[in-house]
């Protein structure tokens, strides 16, 4: 068990929905980082939030959008859902801003989009 | 940005044998190179990690070796387990700047045949 919780596990929904998927990082841990893993793709890059601000984005869409919360948990908000959105997202959380810190994963959310 | 390259996508081998898996990194400025293991749904797992001013590093069975001239890394298995059956991916980021995502290579399957 890393230390780190998602919620939901699973979650199944239609095309053109909204959903939000939520990550509670490590205590201590100051930043929280999503990252989105499609069907035999790699882990991708979506966004970096540190002490409630954005640090950095990756290949995030405008139809997805993140923020942290002062108790430092996260949410993930993913709009107008097609069906190449369906995937694992997991969020990962380490002390620091900086790199050259562990990363501690979270066990993910698998979204089906139908 | 930067670009992680890894190979091979697929390696099998008999229990016992050592497991070799190559990456390369683009950014000069990388100095942190962290490998995860990620077992069939679930979480990646942190199983070992290298900073730009070290060459090698071992923890029991495994090991990493940097070589920062040639901008590459790699992770070698020894003793290879039915266990260690897995993808593997490797990782860069940097340590400096107010961002540390992680860069992902796109994986390594590996299956150990008993």
């Amino acid at each position: 068990d890393s230390g780190v919780t998602q919620t939901p596990k699973h979650l199944i929904t239609a095309t053109g929905q909204r959903v939000t998927l939520r990550c509670s990082p490590r205590s201590g841990d100051l930043s929280v980082y999503w990252y989105q893993q499609s069907l035999d793709q790699g882990l991708q890059f979506l966004i970096q939030y540190y002490n409630g601000e954005e640090r950095a984005k990756g290949n995030i869409l405008e139809r997805f959008s993140a923020q942290q919360f002062p108790d430092l948990h996260s949410e993930l908000n993913l709009s107008s859902l097609e069906l190449g959105d369906s995937a694992l997202y997991f969020c990962a959380s380490s002390p620091q801003q900086r790199g050259g810190h562990t990363q501690y994963f979270g066990p993910g959310t698998r979204l089906t989009v139908l | 940005g930067e670009n992680v390259e890894q190979h091979p996508s697929t390696l099998s081998v008999q229990e016992g044998d050592s497991a070799v898996i190559k990456c390369t990194y683009s950014d000069s400025a990388s100095n942190y190179f962290p490998w995860y293991k990620q077992e069939l749904g679930k979480r990646p797992q942190l199983i070992i990690d290298i900073r730009s001013n070290v060459g090698e590093k071992k923890d029991q069975r495994i090991a990493v070796t940097l070589n920062k001239t040639a901008k590459h890394f790699s992770l070698h298995i020894t003793e290879t387990q039915p266990e260690d059956s897995a993808v593997y991916f490797c990782a860069a980021s940097t340590n400096g700047g107010s961002q540390g995502n992680l860069i992902f290579g796109k994986g390594t399957k590996l299956s150990v045949k008993p």
